[in-house]
């Protein structure tokens, strides 16, 4: 139980253009959602908090103008990556929160990787 | 949110018992300790999640001294396929954000 996927797996676009990504809980209802970036020999750096149904809460120094971020239901949030340029160009990695008991665990998705040419 | 120390790296071999020990020195009373598991270009994987004392399940242990400022994951008879960096967390029940750490690279070879 408690899978989270990403869709697509990796993707390659022109600078200039946008990409969405999606994440997906596919067995679970997660109330609120996670995006991640990771660059090449670095740790995961929130991006931002999404919570179904309301505005995503970003953390410092991410602008949301670029990184739109949807989370239309419980099951569903997209990242969508506006007039991509090539330092944007990381391993983006979402997670759901299971709410059961515990301190409602995080699990991640298998991540997309976005190349900016 | 409570910050966390492990070491950057560890080796280790095939077959042993390996212990990464965390260090949460400002851990908060509610707050839980959870350790994840990160492959190249993957996401991290749960491994297990602490309150107090010692938790099991069928892939690691979690030990948790009386005075929470540390916890130590221990993987029991490591294989090749263990060579991963471990992230050890600390957060407050149903808090909302994760701030990870370096995290401890294993290395175990044959």
């Amino acid at each position: 139980g408690a899978v989270v996927s990403q869709h697509p797996s990796w993707v390659i676009c022109k600078s200039g253009t946008s990409v969405k990504i999606e994440c997906r809980s596919l067995d679970f209802q997660a109330t609120t959602m996670f995006w991640y970036r990771q660059f090449p020999k670095q740790s995961l750096m929130l991006m931002a908090t999404s919570n179904e149904g309301s505005k995503a809460t970003y953390e410092q120094g991410v602008e949301k103008d670029k990184f739109l971020i949807n989370h239309a239901s419980l099951t569903l949030s997209t990242l969508t990556v506006t007039s991509a340029h090539p330092e944007d160009s990381s391993f983006y990695i979402c997670s759901a929160r299971a709410a059961r008991g515990g301190a409602g665990e995080q699990y991640f998705g298998p991540g997309t990787r976005l190349t900016v040419t | 949110l409570a910050k966390t120390t492990q070491p950057i790296s560890m080796d280790s071999y095939e077959g042993q018992e390996v212990n990464i020990t965390c260090s949460h020195n400002n851990i908060a009373t509610n707050d839980y300790i959870t350790w994840y598991q990160q492959f190249p270009s993957q996401g991290p994987r749960f491994i297990i999640q602490g309150y107090k004392t010692k938790v099991t399940n069928e892939v690691a242990s979690l030990f948790i001294p009386a005075d929470r400022k540390s916890s130590t994951l221990s993987l029991p008879r490591v294989s090749l396929s263990d060579t991963a960096v471990y992230y050890c967390l600390v957060g407050l029940a149903g808090y909302s954000t994760l701030t990870f750490g370096k995290g401890t690279m294993l290395l175990v070879s044959p």
